[in-house]
């Protein structure tokens, strides 16, 4: 079945330092890739979808310049926080479609900790 | 703007008993309905995706119905085992084309006890 990994799967920064996020799909290409953020108990909101080699939409409220997007190629997508904060302090999850059948997939997550 | 609600917020039963969990949406102009099952710490994992033409899906113990006119869906799981613990998640695709934004409830945390 349709993979995708995140990497990496935790991470602990000072604030003030940049933090990259990795998302592959494994065994397909997407054409699309989605960036979600989660609060504890609270449901996904979407930030962000990126189409490969344009740049990304952004959801209303969404900063681009401290979450920056880059979807370089049809199996790889990248979040950068920039110069992250506390509040920045979130459960990051990306998501993938496939061209085929249009459907969407999960990563597991990046627990991203700013101290 | 789409709203997705999910009721009970938690839910406790002990091993063996059949459930339901609720998902209600405000805009029943959608293109499919998904739910998800999600562990502590982790991604989330397709369990049924029910297209708006369809009534329900089943896998399993999981049936989930739609009724895209009065903006429901249930989720029926029956014989709960303490596996089935997890945060259960609705989610509704807008508009008429696969490409709409997929708008998620708040979940549904079950535990299921030996």
């Amino acid at each position: 079945g349709a993979v995708v990994s995140q990497h990496p799967s935790r991470v602990i920064c000072k604030s003030g330092t940049s933090v990259k996020i990795e998302c592959r799909s494994l065994d397909f290409q997407a054409t699309t890739m989605f960036w979600y953020r989660q609060f504890p108990k609270q449901s996904l909101m979407l930030m962000a979808t990126s189409n490969e080699g344009s740049k990304a939409t952004y959801e209303q409220g969404v900063e681009k310049d401290k979450f920056l997007i880059n979807h370089a190629s049809l199996t790889l997508s990248t979040l950068t926080v920039t110069s992250a904060h506390p509040e920045d302090s979130s459960f990051y999850i990306c998501s993938a479609r496939t061209f085929l059948t249009n459907e969407q997939f999960f990563g597991p997550g990046t627990r991203l900790t700013v101290l | 703007k789409q709203e997705v609600t999910q009721i009970p917020a938690a839910l406790s039963v002990p091993e063996g008993e059949n459930l339901v969990l609720n998902c209600s949406f405000t805009d029943s102009a959608i293109y499919n309905l998904q739910w998800f099952r999600q562990d502590p710490g982790k991604g989330l994992t397709s369990l049924l995706l029910i297209q708006s033409s369809q009534r329900e899906q089943t896998s399993g113990r999981l049936n989930a119905s739609l009724d895209k006119s009065s903006g429901r869906s249930t989720l029926y799981i029956a014989a709960s085992q303490p596996g089935d613990s997890a945060t259960y998640l609705c989610a509704v695709r807008a508009g008429g084309t696969s490409y709409g934004k997929l708008t998620f409830g708040q979940g549904t945390i079950l535990t299921v006890h030996p």
